[in-house]
C-alpha cells in the first residue's frame, strides 16, 4: 500500500509568490495534518483537517490556508511568500482525528520549499 | 506559553548500551504523548504513543514512560544498534493539536 504522498518534493519560489503543496493520505485515512519544519527544529503544527472540516490551526499567519477534498487529499497554500517560509512542509495522515486515543500518525517525506 | 524541552545535547553511546532520551514540558496538560524517529531529509516515523493515564509502554526494544506529575517522558532504547542512530522527537497532543520538541540526535557507535 502507498504511504502518504506529497508533491512536489522540491521547489524554489521568489518572495511574494504563492505556492500550493499537495498531499494524498493513506487510503482510508480521513485526517490530514500539515506541519512546517525548519532545519534543526521540530515540526510546527499548521492545520488539521478531518472529514473535510478544519479541526485545528496553529500559530501561523492568514497567508497560510488549506483545504481537504472529498477524496481526503489536501492542499496547503501559502501566499505572499517570505524568505522565512523556507522549510520542509510535512503532511501527516491518520485514520481518525488526532485527538482519538491510540491513533497512529503517518508522515509523508515532505516538500522542500526554498524562497529566494 | 507551552514549552517542550528534549535533551539539549546530542547523545552518543556505545552499541549494546541503553539510550535514554528525555522530554520535559511546561504549561501543558497533554492528553497523550508520542515519540517519533526522523532520519536526515526524511519525514518523521511514528514509534510509540502513551496516554496520560498510562505510566509505561513497551514495543520490542523501546520503552516509554510518562509522568504527568513531573511533566516528563523518558524514551529508552535497549541493546542499541548503529541503525538506531537518528533524531528522536517527542510530541504532545491535546484537542487535535500536536506540539513537537526540537528532537535529540542519537549516535550509536559500533
Amino acid at each position: 500500500d502507498a504511504g502518504v504522498t506529497q508533491s512536489p518534493t522540491h521547489l524554489i519560489k521568489t518572495r511574494g509568490q504563492q505556492v500550493t503543496l499537495r498531499c494524498s493520505p493513506i487510503s482510508g485515512h480521513k485526517s490530514v495534518s500539515w506541519y512546517q519544519q525548519v532545519l534543526g527544529q521540530g515540526p510546527q503544527f499548521i492545520f488539521q483537517y478531518y472529514e473535510k472540516e478544519e479541526r485545528g490551526r496553529g500559530n501561523f499567519p492568514d497567508r497560510f490556508s488549506a483545504r481537504q477534498f472529498p477524496n481526503y487529499s489536501s492542499e496547503l497554500n501559502v501566499n505572499a511568500l517570505l524568505l522565512g517560509d523556507s522549510a520542509l512542509y510535512l503532511c501527516a495522515s491518520s485514520l481518525y482525528a488526532v485527538d482519538y486515543s491510540g491513533n497512529t500518525i503517518y508522515f509523508g517525506e515532505g516538500s522542500w520549499l526554498t524562497v529566494v | 506559553s507551552q514549552k517542550i524541552e528534549q535533551n539539549s545535547e546530542a547523545l552518543n553511546i556505545q552499541e549494546g548500551k541503553t539510550a535514554t532520551l528525555t522530554c520535559n514540558y511546561t504549561n501543558y496538560s497533554p492528553a497523550y504523548l508520542q515519540w517519533y524517529r526522523q532520519d536526515p531529509g526524511r519525514g518523521p516515523v511514528f514509534l510509540l504513543l502513551i496516554r496520560e493515564n498510562e505510566k509505561e509502554k513497551r514495543k520490542e526494544r523501546l520503552k516509554v514512560t510518562f509522568d504527568t506529575t513531573l511533566k516528563q517522558s523518558l524514551f529508552h532504547i535497549t541493546a542499541s544498534q548503529p541503525a538506531d542512530s537518528a533524531t528522536y522527537l517527542c510530541a504532545l497532543d491535546k484537542a487535535g493539536k500536536s506540539t513537537f520538541g526540537d528532537g535529540t540526535t542519537l549516535t550509536v557507535k559500533p
